[in-house]
């Protein structure tokens, strides 16, 4: 079983609606979690970060952390093509080692 | 434009031989992480360098090697090359001191084994 587990996807939503992304992960150690967000051949680039539980908003995106049930979850709102990416959980434990899942690929259709 | 580079883009080789893919880390940076990323593994973190010393290691292969050089720039060298390592290889820098530290990821070399 993999540390930071997602659904591959793709999650088909229109133009305006709301994403919402999820994450399941086994490792306690994690203190961080971040989102990452792919562009096809490009690099991954941080969208946002979350320290322990609670919910962390910027703009369209909110994240989520609830350490109880091992679950994190990403909510962009008012969704633009422009989103239509992959996104990526990751975990990070004592140290600078990021553990990612397998990324969610976003369509968001005009 | 994250300011890690990365070269070459794009490098096509045969089984059995070795490639160095090279990092250029962020103006600053003093921290440098390679990456590997397959469709069936997904992204997955193979070694990182703190100002030239090797900090942390993570599912590297004994075939793969990496160094970080005194400018500060790294890189990865993989040999006996086998059809399972093409993939893409992203390198990433971060500073150190900020919490959470942050990594950059560059754009990537994506290498094919024929």
């Amino acid at each position: 079983q993999k540390e930071v587990e997602q659904d591959p996807g793709p999650l088909s939503v229109p133009e305006g609606a709301i994403v919402s992304l999820n994450c399941t992960y086994s490792n306690s150690a994690f203190q961080y979690f971040m989102w990452y967000r792919q562009y096809s051949r490009k690099g991954p680039e941080l969208l946002m970060y979350t320290y322990s539980s609670g919910n962390k908003e910027d703009g369209r995106f909110t994240a989520q952390v609830d350490k109880s049930s091992k679950y994190i979850s990403l909510f962009i709102r008012d969704s633009q093509p422009s989103d239509s990416a992959t996104y990526l959980c990751a975990g990070r434990a004592a140290g600078n080692k990021l553990t990612f899942g397998g990324g969610t690929r976003v369509l968001v259709k005009p | 434009d994250s300011g890690v580079t990365q070269t070459p883009k794009h490098l096509i080789t045969a089984t059995g031989q070795r490639v160095t893919l090279r990092c250029s880390p962020r103006s600053g940076d003093l921290s440098v992480y390679w990456y590997q990323q397959s469709l069936d593994q997904g992204l997955q973190f193979l070694i990182q360098y703190y100002n030239g010393e090797e900090r942390a290691k993570g599912n590297i292969l004994e075939r793969f090697s990496a160094q970080q050089f005194p400018d500060l720039h790294s890189e990865l060298n993989l040999s006996s090359l086998e059809l399972g390592d093409s993939a893409l290889y992203f390198c990433a820098s971060s500073v150190e001191g900020t919490s959470p530290t942050v990594q950059y990821f560059g754009p990537g070399t994506r290498l094919t084994v024929t």
